[in-house]
């Protein structure tokens, strides 16, 4: 399994705050992803990277901002929380685009009172 | 519109005996899936995969069934472990080099002793 960390596994926060998550790899995996996981959702893409400084929008990309200035880190933030990104954030990783599967990191829950 | 449906939000199976998991798509487009399985607390990680050229793929007590003119995708787990009590999530993507995995909502399974 690539070795994939996320920072800090557990969050609590209020409305209006900004936040940033972090993700880490180490299997220098050129594609990075970021999901939210709600309960009757199963998984959404929020956003991906396909290279340093090279990043797209996801199914649910509103309200979230990203950045990759390195290979293996992949930084999604929150400009201004608000309840309704409560939620459970998992980054994955992937050598080769559609080559197979995706890697997941254990995931950060997120609460925004 | 949800394009790729989990309708079984949990099943219960003696241990032993056939677990079958159920998933069904309706992207024509859609010509690589994925079965992830997950534990609370813990991100998902990959268990089994099929292409669209395929209608079988088989890895060890894992298999999954194709049936592109259903929509229709299932997984075999035989014979069923305690250990595989977790949620199952099925996930289906467009294409080489595509980037987005459509995950369903998934599915718990619980296997009894």
């Amino acid at each position: 399994d690539a070795g994939i960390t996320q920072s800090p596994r557990h969050k609590v926060t209020e409305t209006g705050t900004p936040v940033t998550l972090r993700c880490h790899q180490t299997e220098n995996h050129r594609y990075m992803y970021w999901y939210r996981q709600d309960p009757g959702h199963g998984l959404r893409l929020i956003h991906y990277s396909y290279g340093v400084k090279d990043t797209d929008k996801g199914e649910v990309s509103d309200g979230y901002s990203v950045s990759r200035s390195k290979t293996e880190d992949f930084l999604l933030t929150l400009e201004s929380a608000t309840s309704s990104q409560t939620s459970v954030y998992f980054c994955a990783t992937e050598g080769l685009a559609g080559a197979g599967e995706q890697f997941f990191g254990p995931g950060t829950r997120l609460t925004v009172l | 519109d949800q394009q790729v449906k989990q309708n079984s939000p949990s099943l219960s199976v003696q241990e032993g005996r056939i677990s079958i998991l159920n998933c069904d798509y309706t992207n024509s487009m859609f010509d690589y899936f994925l079965w992830y399985k997950k534990y609370p607390a813990e991100g998902p990680t990959f268990l089994i995969s099929i292409s669209s050229i395929k209608d079988k793929n088989e890895d060890g007590r894992f298999t999954v069934f194709l049936n592109k003119s259903a929509k229709h995708l299932s997984l075999h787990i035989v014979p069923s472990q305690p250990g595989d009590s977790a949620v199952y999530f099925c996930a289906a993507r467009i294409g080489a080099g595509s980037y987005q995995l459509t995950f369903g909502k998934g599915t718990k399974l619980s296997v009894i002793p």
